[in-house]
């Protein structure tokens, strides 16, 4: 159990567009989600953290308007990376915690993002 | 101020040989612990945490690591290592009272015949 998937794996697309990003807990309810990037050869830094039915919490220094974090139901939460630019470029990973074991995190497999 | 130190950027190991992967933190609050491994285009797989209790905790793929309050550190081992556990490892630290997980800079594995 605890399995979260992330649609897609990888995604091309032009600057100036927008790019939406699915994180879903397949197996369990997710009432918190996490969204992560990670540079190459650097760890994960945490983007913001997403509540079921309630506005995300952003980490500083992440645009909240430029990375729009959605937590719709309590399987899933969306990512959109509005007008992307090619420094936009990176691995985004989300995570979710069990509804009723909030101590550990459970992870996606990941979404390389390119932007030419 | 929080933070998750794996001096170790790259290892290599022949196969069937014991492996050290190190970590060390800085947590103001009660440390939770984790070691999580991601394989190429995978995501991370949680291999053990420690939460509290008994300081020595056993994970899944025949990994162990070891609480040290003392040294502030939290050492990955396995005694004799397989091929397929190359991949890169990842320490972390959080706490119960707060979401916020901080990541080490990980450190990759790559295993020899």
């Amino acid at each position: 159990g605890a399995v979260v998937s992330q649609h897609p794996s990888r995604v091309i697309c032009k600057s100036g567009t927008s790019v939406k990003i699915e994180c879903r807990s397949l197996d369990f309810q997710a009432t918190t989600m996490f969204w992560y990037r990670q540079f190459p050869k650097q760890s994960l830094m945490l983007m913001a953290t997403s509540n079921e039915g309630s506005k995300a919490t952003y980490e500083q220094g992440v645009e909240k308007d430029k990375f729009l974090i959605n937590h719709a139901s309590l399987t899933l939460s969306t990512l959109t990376v509005t007008s992307a630019h090619p420094e936009d470029s990176s691995f985004y990973i989300c995570s979710a915690n069990r509804d009723s074991h909030t101590d550990t995190q459970y992870f996606g497999p990941g979404t390389r993002l390119t932007v030419l | 101020a929080q933070s998750v130190t794996q001096p170790d950027i790259h290892i290599t190991v022949s196969e069937g040989a014991s492996l050290e992967l190190r970590c060390n933190y800085s947590y103001g609050a009660t440390p939770y612990l984790f070691w999580y491994v991601q394989s190429p285009g995978q995501g991370l797989q949680l291999l053990l945490k420690y939460f509290s209790g008994d300081t020595l905790v056993q994970g899944i793929k025949g990994f162990e690591a070891e609480f040290k309050r003392s040294q502030s550190s939290f050492n990955l081992r396995k005694p004799s290592v397989h091929w397929s556990d190359a991949a890169e490892y990842f320490c972390a630290v959080g706490a119960l009272e707060a979401n916020n997980l901080f990541f080490g800079t990980g450190t990759r594995l790559t295993v020899i015949p």
